[in-house]
């Protein structure tokens, strides 16, 4: 059973704003959101992570719902560089469990 | 900094066999998590160890198995090797405070890419 569900593409054009949803319905009350991106041939690199609140970063803003069901990643202008995969990650008890990921694509 | 190595890179190996991956993490970091891509499971947590000690484990079986050393290199065996054990398996270290699945920000290898034939 999936613990976390996104989209498997995106789409976005170039420095324009994404905003990338997450559903983690089974998420308890202190499960950490995290995001992580994966460029091909590379490991994942760190995005952003939150607990209750909206947080902001220099590379992203993540939004997570009141009832801390959903969260959407914001890209507030998407570039080239941002084309990757992106990961919603659901930190629960004692492991991560990874969705699927986003392929974000970025037209120029 | 030197970023998080891993060796090697590449491994063939044949079912059955046994396998053992290493990863140095950034200095230091005292946290290192394991973790399995394969196309089919998506990217999937083995385990983290944070000084010598094994904090978080992932739903594997006991053939994967892990160790830290005291200057926070670890290792990972995975024994009798099967077809389906075949990945891009990535290690990824954290200063280990908050711990990985808190507040600590992870910091991934390349990976090393094992093909079981």
């Amino acid at each position: 059973d999936a613990k976390t569900t996104q989209p498997n593409s995106m789409e976005s054009n170039e420095e324009e704003p994404v905003h990338l949803p997450c559903n983690h319905s089974t998420i308890s009350g202190t499960d950490y959101i995290h995001w992580y991106r994966q460029l091909p041939s590379q490991g994942p690199e760190y995005v952003i992570h939150g607990l209750t609140s909206n947080v902001n970063n220099r590379m992203a803003s993540l939004a997570i719902a009141e009832d801390r069901k959903s969260s959407t990643l914001i890209l507030h202008r998407a570039t080239l560089r941002d084309a990757a995969v992106y990961y919603c990650i659901l930190a629960t008890g004692n492991q991560f469990y990874f969705g699927t990921g986003t392929s974000l694509t970025v037209i120029p | 900094k030197a970023g998080v190595t891993q060796t090697p890179r590449y491994l063939i190996k044949t079912r059955g066999q046994q396998v053992t991956l290493s990863c140095s993490p950034i200095s230091g970091h005292r946290s290192v998590s394991w973790y399995q891509q394969t196309p089919g499971q998506g990217l999937q947590f083995l385990f983290e160890y944070f000084s010598e000690t094994q904090r978080n484990k992932g739903n594997f079986p006991g053939r994967f198995s892990g160790r830290q050393f005291s200057n926070s290199r670890s290792e990972m065996n995975v024994s009798t090797l099967e077809l389906g054990d075949s990945a891009l398996y990535l290690c990824a270290s954290s200063p280990g405070l908050a711990g990985s699945l808190r507040g600590d920000t992870q910091y991934f290898g390349p990976g090393t890419r094992l093909t079981v034939l």
